[in-house]
Formats: C-alpha cells, structure tokens, sequence
C-alpha cells in the first residue's frame, strides 16, 4: 500500500517535497520510482532508487536531473522527491511505485507493480 | 532514448469485440515490454510484463505479443470493465523506462 502526500500549488522557480507512505511489504528493500502525468497526457518515468543492500543507486529522467532528488527514509517507510527550481511543464499528477522484479526462463523483467494514488503538482504563477 | 509508439491512438469498440492495440519501439527491446491500464482518475495497473506473461490476477482474455520492435496487446471478447487507456512501457533500457502516448478505448 503506498499512499503519496505534499503535493500542491507552487509558482514557478519554488520548490516542493513530496511523501510517499509504505505499508504491507519489506519497504527497506524495495526499489521505488516515481512516474508522472502532465493534464490528459501520457505516463512519464520520473526516477528511481534502489534498496540500500543494493546499493541504494539513483537514476533520474533527463527533463528533472539536477532539480528534483528522490530519497527514502527507511526506518520511517516513506519515500520522497524534492522538486526544486519547478516549470509549468512539472504540471502533474505524481505517483509513487514499487519496481517488480519478475523472472522468466533466467532473464529479469522490471515494471511498475504496485502504485499509489498519486497526489496532484500544480506550477503556476 | 527509445521512442514508443502506439496505434491507433483512440479506439471505439463493442461489449464481446476482440480487439488489438499495437506498440513499436524505435530499436529492439528483445521481449522488454509492459502493458498497464489505466482507468480515468485511477493509478495504473500492470497487466502484462515481457511482453507476454500475464500479471498475477489479469483476466486470461488479456494477452501479448511480440518481441524486437513490434508488439501487440489483444483482449479477447471485450467486457465492459476493459474501457481504459492502455500504455506500453519499453524495461530494456531500465531504469531509463519509456512509455507509449496511450491508446484510450471507449465505447461504441
């Protein structure tokens, strides 16, 4: 169960952090991401960081590397993105996702597997 | 980066049609692709990963296809929990993923 909170009104050049809350699995070693949804458009990968046993890399889209930074906290279970130095273009819905890992004949396949409700980024002036 | 495109964009359709939404990806992806559905004001749902393998819980009329650049999504006989968005999602260039611009499916 993710639940993601912190989203809001901000003008353009602020900043913004957002949460996203985990229950019901082993959140420490979860791979999360964040994907996005720009009003009436497609899905858009935002980042994702590892558990810490797997090193803990993070990796970011190209539209938000060096403005948004993705961290977890896990003794709290929640994840985060800070958002800094926002476009009108970061417009969107936000939602949190663990990453499945799943196994066919030896190969690994990744995907979005469970998702949050997403909570809701408005940049405006 | 690997670009994804849908086909068609919208589609109307029927209560028992059987109908197929295409995905192609700019290079070959080998058999490293997701399809999600997503209902309107809902989170989306993975439906199927590589390519093929239905998630756990997917109804058995959902199925894919495909693999190198061409790939397909099929529902058998439509129902009408089906009318959604569909989105391809390309995992071979993990984490870097990609998805498809949708493909919304109404009703007739």
């Amino acid at each position: 169960h993710l639940v993601e909170s912190g989203g809001g009104l901000v003008k353009p050049g602020g900043s913004l952090r957002l949460s996203c809350a985990a229950s019901g699995f082993t959140f420490s070693k979860a791979w999360m991401s964040w994907v996005r949804q720009a009003p009436g458009k497609g899905l858009e990968w935002v980042g994702r960081i590892k558990g810490k046993s797997d090193g803990g890399t993070i990796d970011y889209a190209a539209p938000v590397k060096g403005r948004f930074t993705i961290s977890r906290d896990d003794s709290k279970n929640t994840l985060y993105l800070q958002m800094n130095s926002l476009k009108s273009e970061d417009t969107a819905v936000y939602y949190c996702t663990t990453d499945g890992i799943w196994y066919v004949r030896d190969d690994a396949y990744y995907g979005m597997h469970v998702w949050g409700q997403g909570t809701t980024v408005t940049v405006s002036s | 980066d690997i670009q994804m495109t849908q086909s068609p964009s919208s589609l109307s359709a029927s209560v028992g049609d059987r109908v197929t939404i295409t995905c192609r990806t700019s290079q070959t992806i080998g058999n490293y692709l997701n399809w999600y559905q997503q209902k309107p004001g809902k989170a989306p749902k993975l439906l199927i990963y590589a390519a093929s393998s239905l998630q756990s819980g997917v109804p058995s009329r959902f199925s894919g296809s495909g693999s190198g650049t061409d790939f397909t999504l099929t529902i058998s006989s439509l129902q009408p929990e089906d009318f959604a968005t569909y989105y391809c999602q390309q995992s071979y260039s993990s984490p870097l993923f990609t998805f498809g611009q949708g493909t919304k499916l109404d009703i007739k």
